[in-house]
């Protein structure tokens, strides 16, 4: 089956620092890369879509300049947040979706802003 | 705003019984519904879609079917066993473009499947 995965798992890094998240599909083309952001116990809430060569669409309420999304090829997808602060905690969950309605997600990365 | 619920937070069954999990749509007509599965800490896995022109799918111990009157999809898995215990996702989408579709998922149902 289609494989995607996300670097790193898990981070930590202190407030007011940048940290990139990488997700590759690894075995499939993926023209559309999805970004979620789930908490404990709560759905996978969309942050944004990007397809690649073009700028990443935001869901409302998700700043655009703090979440930098980046979708250079068919195969990899990068998240930026910048200036951390610790409200940015979560688990960050990356999915990959080829011509076909399902969606192959990454393991997800746990970022811990202190 | 286009709705996906799960309203059983938790559902406990014992092992061999089958586990029947709901999943209603609100204010949108979905072409699709699909299920995940997803474990502590770890991303969904997919499981099955079904399209709204079709009354039910299977797969293996796994079935789903896609009521459009009652704005509903129900998944079962029979003969359960102590692996199945997960969070099951439901979501849904309609066409966003360029071949591929934005998801609404649903909070989850998290299933223990008793010994």
């Amino acid at each position: 089956g289609a494989v995607v995965s996300q670097h790193p798992s898990w981070v930590i890094c202190k407030s007011g620092t940048s940290v990139k998240i990488e997700c590759r599909s690894l075995d499939f083309q993926a023209t559309t890369m999805f970004w979620y952001r789930q908490f404990p116990k709560q759905s996978l809430m969309l942050m944004a879509t990007s397809n690649e060569g073009s700028k990443a669409t935001y869901e409302q309420g998700v700043e655009k300049d703090k979440f930098l999304i980046n979708h250079a090829s068919l195969t990899l997808s990068t998240l930026t947040v910048t200036s951390a602060h610790p409200e940015d905690s979560s688990f960050y969950i990356c999915s990959a979706s080829g011509h076909s309605y399902e969606q192959y997600f990454g393991p997800g990365t746990r970022l811990t802003v202190t | 705003s286009q709705k996906i619920e799960q309203n059983s937070e938790a559902l406990n069954i014992q092992e061999g019984k089958t586990a029947t999990l709901t999943c209603n749509y609100t204010n949108y007509s979905p072409a699709y519904l699909q299920w995940y599965r997803q474990d502590p800490g770890r991303g969904p896995v997919f499981l099955l879609l079904i399209r709204e022109n079709e009354k039910e799918k299977r797969k293996e111990r796994l079935k789903v079917t896609f009521d459009t009157t009652l704005k509903q999809s129900l998944f079962h898995i029979t003969a359960s066993q102590p692996a199945d215990s997960a969070t099951y996702l439901c979501a849904g989408g309609p066409y966003s473009g360029a071949g591929s579709y934005q998801l609404t998922f649903g909070k989850g149902t998290k299933l223990s499947v008793i010994p």
